[in-house]
């Protein structure tokens, strides 16, 4: 069983750091790109980057390029989001989720997603 | 930028067809998916591709893209399908982008 579980979160002053992180399991982790996803309360999905399997294309949303990183650790089956300089506007459920292919602009989509975790930036 | 529009909200009667637009300059010429977002509840995703459906998605989820819109159809609309969907693409401007999302009501 696929399991996407995330960790992280929390409330944080705007202008600190925190790093998400996503243990990934029941699938083979470095065949697959990866994303994260947000969602402000109330409001729709918003990508926030890609990895691609093995780290060699990442992309990132205007809105956080140049604060947030990604990065993955394939021997330990885990994503992480480094996310710098937060911003009120970054207060969000954060989505782990899997794609279906090894490249994250592939158009197959996030097949799995994690139940998310809270940042509030306040 | 790159930006995809979806209604806001569409309703239908049970056992109908519901059909949710998203348009994008040039969508045809990109791959687009399509979830469906319970509230409370994570992303699932329908349709993927364009026209290609997961496994354990039932058949009456089709999907299409063509010149500037892609479309999610549902046949046969049920109960369970009241959610929110929201569409997906990638460009090389905007890297992956998603729509808005559109709220369908079935009553």
């Amino acid at each position: 069983e696929v399991q996407l579980v995330e960790s992280g979160g929390g409330l944080v002053q705007p202008g600190r750091s925190l790093r998400l992180s996503c243990a990934a399991s029941g699938f083979t982790f470095d065949d697959y790109a990866m994303h994260w996803v947000r969602q402000a309360p109330g409001k729709g999905l918003e990508w926030v980057s890609g990895i691609n399997w093995d780290s060699g294309s990442i992309g990132y949303a205007d809105s956080v390029k140049g604060r947030f990183t990604v990065s993955r650790d394939n021997a330990k089956n885990s994503l992480y989001l480094q996310m710098n300089s937060l911003r009120a506007e970054d207060t969000a459920l954060y989505y782990c989720g899997k794609d279906a292919a090894a490249s994250y602009y592939d158009g197959s989509g996030c097949d799995y997603w994690g139940q998310g975790i809270l940042v509030t930036v306040s | 930028s790159y930006d995809l529009s979806q209604p806001p909200s569409l309703s239908v009667s049970p056992g109908q067809t519901a059909t949710i637009t998203c348009s994008g300059d040039k969508l045809g010429q990109k791959y687009a998916c399509w979830y469906r977002q319970r509230p409370g509840q994570s992303p699932v995703l329908v349709i993927y591709q364009d026209d290609k459906r997961p496994s354990g998605i039932p058949e009456r989820f089709s999907g299409s893209n063509s010149g500037n819109t892609a479309s999610l159809t549902i046949s046969g609309t049920q109960a369970m399908d009241e959610a929110d969907y929201y569409c997906q693409a990638w460009d090389s401007s905007t890297e992956v982008v998603f729509g808005g999302g559109t709220k369908l009501t079935v009553l």
